[in-house]
Protein backbone atom coordinates (compact mmCIF):
# COMPACT_ATOMS: atom_id res chain seq x y z
CA UNK A 1 0.00 0.00 0.00
CA UNK A 2 1.11 3.83 -0.23
CA UNK A 3 0.89 5.75 2.22
CA UNK A 4 1.70 8.78 0.08
CA UNK A 5 0.21 9.23 -4.02
CA UNK A 6 1.83 12.13 -5.85
CA UNK A 7 0.17 13.29 -9.33
CA UNK A 8 1.93 13.59 -12.14
CA UNK A 9 4.42 11.28 -11.99
CA UNK A 10 5.93 13.10 -14.40
CA UNK A 11 5.51 16.40 -16.08
CA UNK A 12 6.45 18.41 -18.83
CA UNK A 13 5.95 21.49 -19.13
CA UNK A 14 7.16 24.84 -20.82
CA UNK A 15 9.97 27.94 -19.66
CA UNK A 16 7.45 29.92 -17.81
CA UNK A 17 4.10 28.10 -17.53
CA UNK A 18 2.57 28.13 -13.84
CA UNK A 19 3.27 24.38 -12.11
CA UNK A 20 1.36 22.26 -9.98
CA UNK A 21 2.55 18.90 -8.05
CA UNK A 22 -0.14 17.47 -5.56
CA UNK A 23 0.43 14.77 -3.23
CA UNK A 24 -2.17 12.87 -0.87
CA UNK A 25 -1.56 11.12 2.61
CA UNK A 26 -3.00 8.33 4.47
CA UNK A 27 -0.90 9.00 7.33
CA UNK A 28 -1.66 10.88 10.44
CA UNK A 29 0.80 13.64 10.43
CA UNK A 30 2.61 16.89 12.86
CA UNK A 31 4.07 17.97 9.11
CA UNK A 32 4.64 17.80 5.62
CA UNK A 33 8.18 18.68 4.13
CA UNK A 34 8.88 19.13 0.16
CA UNK A 35 11.82 18.02 -1.43
CA UNK A 36 14.20 18.58 -4.74
CA UNK A 37 16.24 15.96 -5.73
CA UNK A 38 18.94 17.39 -8.63
CA UNK A 39 19.42 15.35 -11.61
CA UNK A 40 22.67 14.55 -9.97
CA UNK A 41 21.41 13.00 -7.35
CA UNK A 42 21.49 15.59 -4.24
CA UNK A 43 18.51 16.03 -2.22
CA UNK A 44 17.36 19.77 -0.93
CA UNK A 45 14.55 20.43 1.57
CA UNK A 46 12.52 23.28 0.12
CA UNK A 47 9.40 23.42 2.83
CA UNK A 48 8.20 21.81 5.50
CA UNK A 49 4.76 22.87 6.49
CA UNK A 50 2.26 21.69 9.35
CA UNK A 51 -0.83 24.21 8.05
CA UNK A 52 -1.57 26.84 5.48
CA UNK A 53 0.86 28.14 2.80
CA UNK A 54 4.27 29.29 2.46
CA UNK A 55 5.91 30.79 -0.38
CA UNK A 56 9.94 31.07 -1.06
CA UNK A 57 10.54 32.84 -3.94
CA UNK A 58 9.17 31.09 -7.06
CA UNK A 59 7.90 28.38 -5.20
CA UNK A 60 4.59 28.16 -2.93
CA UNK A 61 3.21 25.18 -0.94
CA UNK A 62 0.00 24.69 1.07
CA UNK A 63 -1.22 21.92 3.03
CA UNK A 64 -4.86 21.01 3.60
CA UNK A 65 -4.21 19.01 6.76
CA UNK A 66 -7.90 18.07 7.40
CA UNK A 67 -7.86 16.56 3.30
CA UNK A 68 -4.60 15.56 3.92
CA UNK A 69 -3.39 17.04 0.45
CA UNK A 70 -0.45 19.25 -0.10
CA UNK A 71 0.26 20.78 -3.07
CA UNK A 72 3.35 22.55 -4.71
CA UNK A 73 3.49 25.40 -7.05
CA UNK A 74 6.07 26.86 -9.25
CA UNK A 75 5.06 30.15 -11.11
CA UNK A 76 7.41 31.10 -13.93
CA UNK A 77 9.00 27.90 -14.23
CA UNK A 78 12.45 28.06 -15.97
CA UNK A 79 14.99 25.25 -17.04
CA UNK A 80 16.83 24.80 -13.68
CA UNK A 81 13.78 23.62 -11.87
CA UNK A 82 13.77 20.48 -13.41
CA UNK A 83 14.01 18.05 -11.19
CA UNK A 84 12.31 14.77 -9.15
CA UNK A 85 10.15 16.94 -6.46
CA UNK A 86 9.10 14.59 -3.24
CA UNK A 87 6.71 14.88 -0.63
CA UNK A 88 7.46 13.63 2.62
CA UNK A 89 4.81 13.30 5.28
CA UNK A 90 6.03 13.24 9.07
CA UNK A 91 4.30 11.53 11.28
CA UNK A 92 6.10 12.66 14.19
CA UNK A 93 8.79 9.28 14.46
CA UNK A 94 8.60 8.69 10.79
CA UNK A 95 8.61 9.73 7.49
CA UNK A 96 6.98 8.15 4.67
CA UNK A 97 8.32 8.92 0.92
CA UNK A 98 6.29 9.94 -2.20
CA UNK A 99 7.11 8.40 -5.62
CA UNK A 100 8.31 11.45 -6.25
CA UNK A 101 7.41 14.16 -9.69
CA UNK A 102 9.92 14.31 -11.98
CA UNK A 103 9.26 17.87 -14.08
CA UNK A 104 11.25 18.81 -17.12
CA UNK A 105 11.21 22.36 -17.90
CA UNK A 106 11.66 23.16 -21.64
CA UNK A 107 13.37 26.50 -22.72
CA UNK B 1 22.59 26.10 6.86
CA UNK B 2 23.87 22.97 8.72
CA UNK B 3 26.47 20.78 6.57
CA UNK B 4 26.20 17.30 6.12
CA UNK B 5 29.24 15.29 4.61
CA UNK B 6 29.25 11.75 3.73
CA UNK B 7 31.99 9.59 2.99
CA UNK B 8 32.76 7.51 1.07
CA UNK B 9 31.16 9.30 -2.30
CA UNK B 10 31.31 6.13 -3.63
CA UNK B 11 31.89 2.70 -2.34
CA UNK B 12 32.53 -0.72 -4.24
CA UNK B 13 32.64 -4.19 -2.69
CA UNK B 14 32.33 -7.37 -3.19
CA UNK B 15 28.82 -9.67 -1.90
CA UNK B 16 29.29 -10.91 1.18
CA UNK B 17 31.53 -8.03 2.79
CA UNK B 18 31.07 -5.70 5.38
CA UNK B 19 30.83 -1.84 4.34
CA UNK B 20 30.85 1.31 7.23
CA UNK B 21 29.50 4.70 5.42
CA UNK B 22 29.81 7.81 7.26
CA UNK B 23 27.70 10.96 8.31
CA UNK B 24 29.42 13.83 9.54
CA UNK B 25 27.50 16.95 10.40
CA UNK B 26 29.59 19.79 10.89
CA UNK B 27 27.63 20.71 14.38
CA UNK B 28 26.57 18.89 16.62
CA UNK B 29 23.13 17.53 15.45
CA UNK B 30 21.30 14.99 17.92
CA UNK B 31 18.49 13.47 15.24
CA UNK B 32 19.86 11.47 12.03
CA UNK B 33 18.31 9.63 9.70
CA UNK B 34 19.11 6.94 7.24
CA UNK B 35 17.77 6.48 3.44
CA UNK B 36 18.38 4.82 0.73
CA UNK B 37 17.02 4.53 -2.93
CA UNK B 38 17.94 2.11 -5.35
CA UNK B 39 17.96 3.37 -8.95
CA UNK B 40 15.56 4.61 -10.74
CA UNK B 41 13.14 3.57 -7.52
CA UNK B 42 12.37 5.89 -4.78
CA UNK B 43 13.96 7.48 -1.78
CA UNK B 44 13.05 4.75 1.45
CA UNK B 45 13.52 5.46 5.20
CA UNK B 46 15.82 2.90 6.55
CA UNK B 47 16.39 4.44 10.22
CA UNK B 48 16.17 7.49 12.17
CA UNK B 49 18.80 8.45 15.98
CA UNK B 50 17.81 10.13 18.20
CA UNK B 51 20.20 10.62 21.08
CA UNK B 52 22.28 8.25 20.64
CA UNK B 53 19.24 5.66 20.22
CA UNK B 54 17.36 4.00 17.37
CA UNK B 55 13.88 5.97 17.64
CA UNK B 56 12.82 4.21 14.24
CA UNK B 57 13.18 1.76 12.09
CA UNK B 58 11.54 0.40 9.06
CA UNK B 59 11.17 -2.96 7.39
CA UNK B 60 14.09 -2.75 5.29
CA UNK B 61 16.44 -2.29 8.22
CA UNK B 62 16.89 -5.94 9.39
CA UNK B 63 19.84 -7.69 11.41
CA UNK B 64 22.16 -6.98 8.35
CA UNK B 65 21.97 -3.28 9.16
CA UNK B 66 23.36 -1.15 12.54
CA UNK B 67 23.82 2.41 13.01
CA UNK B 68 26.07 3.92 15.32
CA UNK B 69 27.75 6.87 17.06
CA UNK B 70 31.28 5.80 17.81
CA UNK B 71 32.71 8.91 18.37
CA UNK B 72 29.87 11.51 19.61
CA UNK B 73 30.38 13.43 15.97
CA UNK B 74 30.64 10.68 13.38
CA UNK B 75 27.22 8.79 12.29
CA UNK B 76 27.60 5.21 10.95
CA UNK B 77 25.99 3.05 9.01
CA UNK B 78 27.15 -0.94 8.72
CA UNK B 79 25.98 -3.10 6.22
CA UNK B 80 27.09 -6.85 7.43
CA UNK B 81 27.36 -9.57 4.25
CA UNK B 82 26.55 -7.13 1.72
CA UNK B 83 23.89 -8.36 -1.18
CA UNK B 84 23.86 -7.30 -4.22
CA UNK B 85 20.56 -5.65 -3.73
CA UNK B 86 21.96 -3.37 -1.52
CA UNK B 87 23.21 -1.20 -4.29
CA UNK B 88 21.77 2.00 -4.00
CA UNK B 89 22.44 5.18 -3.20
CA UNK B 90 22.43 5.98 0.78
CA UNK B 91 21.59 9.13 2.22
CA UNK B 92 21.94 10.60 5.46
CA UNK B 93 19.99 13.80 7.21
CA UNK B 94 19.64 15.26 10.27
CA UNK B 95 16.93 16.82 11.31
CA UNK B 96 16.78 20.11 13.34
CA UNK B 97 13.78 21.16 15.44
CA UNK B 98 13.45 24.92 15.77
CA UNK B 99 10.61 25.01 18.22
CA UNK B 100 7.34 27.42 16.91
CA UNK B 101 9.57 27.42 13.30
CA UNK B 102 9.24 23.72 13.17
CA UNK B 103 11.22 21.59 11.27
CA UNK B 104 13.45 20.89 9.04
CA UNK B 105 15.87 17.82 6.99
CA UNK B 106 19.21 18.74 5.56
CA UNK B 107 20.63 15.72 3.34
CA UNK B 108 24.24 14.86 2.55
CA UNK B 109 25.10 14.29 -1.03
CA UNK B 110 24.90 10.73 -0.23
CA UNK B 111 27.25 7.63 -0.95
CA UNK B 112 26.54 5.73 -3.93
CA UNK B 113 27.27 1.77 -2.97
CA UNK B 114 28.17 -0.60 -5.74
CA UNK B 115 28.04 -4.25 -4.50
CA UNK B 116 29.81 -6.79 -7.21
Amino acid sequence: KNEVEQSPQNLTAQEGEFITINCSYSVGISALHWLQQHPGGGIVSLFMLSSGKKKHGRLIATINIQEKHSSLHITASHPRDSAVYICLPFTGNQFYFGTGTSLTVIP
Amino acid sequence: EPEVTQTPSHQVTQMGQEVILRCVPISNHLYFYWYRQILGQKVEFLVSFYNNEISEKSEIFDDQFSVERPDGSNFTLKIRSTKLEDSAMYFCAIFIQYGRRGNEQFFGPGTRLTVL
